[in-house]
């Protein structure tokens, strides 16, 4: 199956600063997700992205597809961002995704 | 609209006993999955079922069977725990399957325990 590498795999911030996640995969995808596991547990879909570029808000996600990265932009980030971030990948012979390991992100005030 | 529902929440069972996890989804997707996410980890696959009346193994089936009873319900059985399967249980749903391009809606989980 397609391997998915994140990184880095913690990041600290202080309110306010901006970050970027990098997720790295090893063969071409149909369907890329972003997705937020708050400290509650709850996964939250960010970002359905396989290519190109969008924007929610404080959010952004690029994905190269062609050199096979995807980055998850957070500009001023809140302690309410704190939690992991998780890129998941399908490609187009397989029917399921593949999870990385995830970016824990803790946001200090 | 309650998307994922996924029911119990928590469970404490012992070695050797059975149990099934429930899930149901309100969203008319097609295509159902379980993941097991262990302590630091990311999601692995357990099982899925692209439409209703089919299932496939995933990443990690071993020690679990399931039944897509119908188009909103997708469970997943533990037939004898084993104190490995201690791990957060999600159920998720998409209107397709992965390599399909589709978001998908997890649940809240079930953290099950096995001692």
């Amino acid at each position: 199956g397609i391997q998915v590498e994140q990184s880095p795999p913690d990041l600290i911030l202080q309110e306010g600063a901006n970050s970027t996640l990098r997720c790295n995969f090893s063969d071409s995808v149909n369907n890329l997700q972003w997705f937020h596991q708050n400290p509650w547990g709850q996964l939250i879909n960010l970002f359905y992205i396989p290519s190109g570029t969008k924007q929610n808000g404080r959010l952004s996600a690029t994905t190269v597809a062609t050199e096979r990265y995807s980055l998850l932009y957070i500009s001023s980030s809140q302690t309410t961002d704190s939690g992991v971030y998780f890129c998941a990948v399908g490609g187009y012979n397989n029917n399921d995704m593949r999870f990385g390991a995830g970016t824990r992100l803790t946001v200090k005030p | 609209n309650a998307g994922v529902t996924q029911n119990p929440k928590f469970q404490v069972l012992k070695t050797g006993q059975s149990m099934t996890l429930q899930c149901a989804q309100d969203m008319n997707h097609n295509s159902m999955y379980w993941y097991r996410q262990d302590p630091g980890m990311g999601l692995r696959l357990i099982y899925y079922s692209a439409s209703e009346g089919t299932t496939d193994k995933g990443e990690v089936p071993n020690g679990y069977n399931v039944s897509r009873l119908n188009k909103r319900e997708f469970s997943l059985r533990l037939e004898s725990a084993a104190p490995s399967q201690t791990s957060v249980y999600f159920c998720a749903s998409s209107e397709g399957t992965g390599g399909s391009g589709y978001g998908y809606t997890f649940g809240s989980g079930t953290r099950l325990t096995v001692v």
